[in-house]
């Protein structure tokens, strides 16, 4: 069983749609989560960083955690074409060991 | 500001060959850090180094990988014999302090082995 399990998708939605992304994780001694949003022939970027449970919002997008199931997930409200990409989650352990989905590829249609 | 960067962006070379592959970090950052990205495993640690000191190297495959970073702003994967299962995109990043700084990717080496 991998560290951090991503559905990878692939998932299409209409413009303005809200798109929900979602990762589990094994690990109970994953402190921090992170989202990172890759474009076709890039590096990853970081999106979302979070600490522990609870919700963090950052314009259209909130990341969420909730520790007692071990789920990560990613919200994005009135979704643009230019979200088309592949988003991945990662959980960091108390070593500050980065362990990465798979990542899920996202299509936005106008 | 100059990003994570890394060459050639694209490799093919037949089985057997060495290949290498470069990394220049962001400056001042003291963390870096070698993936290996394929559709099937998703983006692998391989390596990665605290100021120009290897720290973790059990994600490296095979003793066909080596990774070397003789100063703060260079570093090389090198892969002596590649073989075909090789073939993936190799992304370096870098980081200021590990963990609760995020990583900063460059745009990764397309690697084929034919």
């Amino acid at each position: 069983q991998k560290e951090v399990e991503q559905d990878p998708g692939p998932l299409s939605v209409p413009e303005g749609a809200i798109v929900s992304l979602n990762c589990t994780y094994s690990n109970s001694a994953f402190q921090y989560f992170m989202w990172y949003r890759q474009y076709s022939r890039k590096g990853p970027e970081l999106l979302m960083y979070t600490y522990s449970s609870g919700n963090k919002e950052d314009g259209r997008f909130t990341a969420q955690v909730d520790k007692s199931s071990k789920y990560i997930s990613l919200f994005i409200r009135d979704s643009q074409p230019s979200d088309s990409a592949t988003y991945l989650c990662a959980s960091l352990n108390t070593g500050n060991q980065f362990y990465f989905g798979t990542g899920t590829s996202l299509t936005v249609i106008p | 500001d100059a990003g994570v960067i890394q060459s050639p962006r694209h490799e093919v070379t037949e089985m057997g060959q060495e290949v290498t592959l470069r990394c220049k970090p962001i400056s001042g950052h003291d963390y870096l850090f070698w993936y290996r990205q394929t559709m099937m495993r998703g983006l692998e640690l391989l390596i990665y180094f605290n100021n120009n000191v290897p720290i973790d190297d059990s994600g490296m495959p095979e003793d066909r990988f080596s990774a070397k970073m003789p100063n703060a702003s260079f570093s090389t994967l090198k892969i002596q014999p590649s073989e075909p299962r090789d073939s993936a995109v190799y992304f370096c990043a870098s980081s200021l302090r590990q963990g609760h700084q995020p990583q900063h990717f460059g745009d990764g080496t397309r690697l084929s082995i034919l």
